[in-house]
C-alpha cells in the first residue's frame, strides 16, 4: 500500500495564483521529499525536509512538514505554466531507507 | 547536488527479448538502490531493493526471475527485464541511497516499450 497519499489528487489553477498540495503519510520518517514528475518524463527533487525541520523554502516553494499529525504541505507560490505536472511527496522507511510515494497531485497551471 | 544517472531513457524492443536499464551513482557511494515502476497516471510503485554484494529482495508480486536485479558494484545497479511481452511496457525509475547521508536520489527513468 502507499505509504503517502497526496490532497488533492487534481487541481487546476490560473497562472499567479498560488497552489497547495497536501500529503499524509503513515509511519515515523526521518525525512520527507516532494517530487515533480512533467507527464511521461523522469522524476524532479524540489525539495527535502527533515523530521527536526517545520517549514523550508526554496525559490517559490514552502514546504511545511508536521510530524504530530503526519502530515506535510507543498506551496507553490505564483505559479507559472511552467508548474503544471503531477507531484508526489516521497517518504523513506524501512531499514534501507526504502522510499515510497504517494499518489501524486496532478496540477494544472491555466495560462 | 548528488546525480544518479540512468540508461536508456527509452528503449523499443520485440516481444521476447530481454532489455538491460542501468543506474548509476556518478559521485556518491550507494550501498543500496531501488527500482520502481510506473503504469500511466499512476504512482511509482516499488518493485525491489537492490544491495551491494548481496540478492535483491522483491516486492510482493515481482518476479525475480522476470526482473533481474543486479548491484555488482557502490555505483552500479542493472535491472534487465528477461522476455519482455508488452505488458512489461512501463516506466521505470531507479534511486540510489547515498551511504554517508542515507538520503535517496533518482535517475530519469527509462520508458520502456515492447513490441
Amino acid at each position: 500500500s502507499q505509504q503517502g497519499e497526496e490532497d488533492p489528487q487534481a487541481l487546476s489553477i490560473q497562472e499567479g495564483e498560488n497552489a497547495t498540495m497536501n500529503c499524509s503519510y503513515k509511519t515515523s520518517i526521518n525525512n520527507l521529499q516532494w517530487y515533480r514528475q512533467n507527464s511521461g518524463r523522469g522524476l524532479v527533487h524540489l525539495i527535502l525536509i527533515r523530521s527536526n525541520e517545520r517549514e523550508k523554502h526554496s525559490g517559490r516553494l514552502r514546504v511545511t512538514l508536521d510530524t504530530s499529525k503526519k502530515s506535510s504541505s507543498l506551496l507553490i507560490t505564483a505559479s507559472r505554466a511552467a508548474d503544471t505536472a503531477s507531484y508526489f511527496c516521497a517518504t523513506p522507511s524501512g531499514g534501507y531507507q526504502k522510499v515510497t510515494f504517494g499518489t501524486g497531485t496532478k496540477l494544472q497551471v491555466i495560462p | 547536488g548528488a546525480v544518479v544517472s540512468q540508461h536508456p531513457s527509452r528503449v523499443i524492443c520485440k516481444s521476447g527479448t530481454s532489455v538491460k536499464i542501468e543506474c548509476r551513482s556518478l559521485d556518491f557511494q550507494a550501498t543500496t538502490m531501488f527500482w520502481y515502476r510506473q503504469f500511466p497516471k499512476q504512482s511509482l510503485m516499488l518493485m525491489a531493493t537492490s544491495n551491494e554484494g548481496s540478492k535483491a529482495t522483491y516486492e510482493q508480486g515481482v518476479e525475480k526471475d522476470k526482473f533481474l536485479i543486479n548491484h555488482a558494484s557502490l555505483t552500479l545497479s542493472t535491472l534487465t527485464v528477461t522476455s519482455a511481452h508488452p505488458e512489461d511496457s512501463s516506466f521505470y525509475i531507479c534511486s540510489a541511497i547515498n551511504r554517508a547521508s542515507t538520503e535517496a536520489f533518482f535517475g530519469q527513468g527509462t520508458r520502456l516499450t515492447v513490441v
